[in-house]
């Protein structure tokens, strides 16, 4: 079945600094892979979606490109702020089918001090 | 703009209680809808999905049932709650993306 990794949390950066997490996934298809954020108590919320190879999604200073051959997805930001503080999740989805059913990675927490 | 609403916002119940969960979807018709688990610091498992009123799949067996009365209303339910009930429920609808609802805290006891 299909399944995506993430990078292992918790991880924990000074304010400035990069960000980076791993996401991969195994399929046998070519999905439209996302990433969702979720702040604590709340349901997540949809960072960006890229749904083809080679493209690159970005919002609010995060971006990930989907690289086909290696198939990968990760999640890059520049210089985190204290306010990125949340759980970051990669997800695929196929398009075909009634049930656009999202498969999750298990979550990244990242933790940003000041 | 579109609106989810979830309800209630958290539950505490007993083991062997029956529960009800409701999410309400405003600004969008005929929406595909679905719900969610989280265990507390785990990820997210699809539980249902449906497409139109009346309608509802199922995607893993979790002793839960869902049914969409209307449609803008999703509804979860079971007569026994358990205690690996515990956890929280998400609703979503989407046309092409999935968007969330803020989410039910149901802890069982």
């Amino acid at each position: 079945g299909d399944s995506v990794t993430q990078t292992e949390g918790p991880v924990t950066l000074s304010e400035g600094t990069s960000l980076t997490v791993n996401c991969s996934y195994e399929t046998k298809q070519y999905p439209t892979l996302f990433w969702y954020v979720q702040y604590p108590g709340e349901g997540p919320q949809l960072l960006f979606k890229v749904p083809k190879a080679n493209e690159k999604g970005s919002n609010r200073g995060f971006e990930a490109t989907y690289n086909k051959e290696a198939t990968s997805f990760h999640l890059q930001k520049a210089s985190v702020q204290e306010s990125d503080s949340a759980v970051y999740y990669c997800a695929l989805r196929y398009s075909g089918g009634s049930n656009a059913k999202l498969t999750f990675g298990k979550g990244t927490k990242l933790s940003v001090k000041s | 703009a579109q609106t989810i609403h979830q309800w209630p916002v958290a539950e505490i119940k007993a083991v062997g209680s029956p529960l009800s969960l409701g999410c309400t979807i405003k600004g969008k018709s005929s929406p595909n809808l679905y719900w969610y688990w989280q265990a507390t610091g785990g990820t997210l498992q699809q539980l249902f999905y449906s497409i139109t009123v009346g309608q509802v799949e199922s995607v893993v067996q979790l002793n839960l049932s869902a049914s969409r009365p209307k449609d803008d209303q999703f509804i979860l339910s079971t007569e026994k709650l358990l205690l690996s009930h515990s956890g929280f429920y998400l609703c979503a609808w989407s046309r092409y993306e999935q968007y969330f609802g803020p989410g039910t805290r149901l802890t069982v006891l």
